[in-house]
């Protein structure tokens, strides 16, 4: 089965410099891989995601990059702000089936004012 | 984005008493739900796939006497934690796969469980 891993799994980084999540898969038939904000003491928000057709997708201060030759993908976050605070999970699963999204173990982010 | 209501928020419960939580897709069909267990500071466990209208399929290790899962509909799934026991304490988030495409998935707000 899909195996992913994701590093680091606590990240502090200072106000308004960048944050980098990496996450590696082990299927290469996974084809479509999404990235989660969890805040404390509620549920994953979907915040941005790549299908493996495409190599990189922004969305303003959020971009992801996806290396399917050596499958791995990474969120970069720019211009960091406190809110960005929260743990955050990388998926991969595969498009039009019913098959699990696969989560990674997550990242603390903590973004220092 | 698209929503996924879950309720209650929060449950407190005394122990051999059954909880049933709530997963419904506001504005989307999902043909396929997902219900996960969250321990501190850990990542999502699956613990059963339910798609519309079928039995759920359960992870292994998961007792489906024990959680009983209905996807009566399109839009809700439910999960019901019967006789609930303290180690069965856990935050628990459904998910709904949208129809439409069969590619993004949407969380649930959580149930915090806490059984006395």
């Amino acid at each position: 089965g899909e195996n992913v891993e994701q590093h680091p799994s606590t990240l502090s980084v200072q106000e308004g410099d960048s944050a980098v999540i990496k996450c590696t898969y082990s299927d290469s038939a996974s084809n479509y891989f999404p990235w989660y904000k969890q805040e404390l003491g509620k549920g994953p928000q979907l915040i941005i995601d790549i299908r493996s057709n495409v190599g990189e997708k922004k969305d303003q201060r959020i971009a992801v990059t996806l290396n399917k030759t050596a499958k791995h993908f990474s969120l970069h976050i720019t211009e960091t702000q406190p809110e960005d605070s929260a743990v955050y999970f990388c998926a991969a699963s595969i498009r039009n089936t019913g098959n699990q999204f696969y989560f990674g173990t997550g990242t603390s982010l903590t973004v220092i004012p | 984005g698209a929503v996924v209501s879950q309720h209650p928020s929060r449950v407190i419960c005394k122990s051999g008493t059954s909880v049933k939580i709530e997963c419904r897709s506001l504005d989307f069909q999902a043909t396929t739900m997902f219900w996960y267990r969250q321990f501190p500071k850990q990542s999502l466990m699956l613990m059963a796939t339910s798609n519309e209208g079928s039995k759920a399929t359960y992870e292994q290790g998961v007792e489906k006497d024990k959680f009983l899962i209905n996807h009566a509909s399109l839009t809700l799934s439910t999960l019901t934690v019967t006789s609930a026991h303290p180690e069965d304490s856990s935050f628990y988030i459904c998910s709904a796969r949208d129809w439409a495409t069969n590619e993004k998935l949407f969380f649930g707000s959580g149930t915090q469980l806490s059984v006395l």
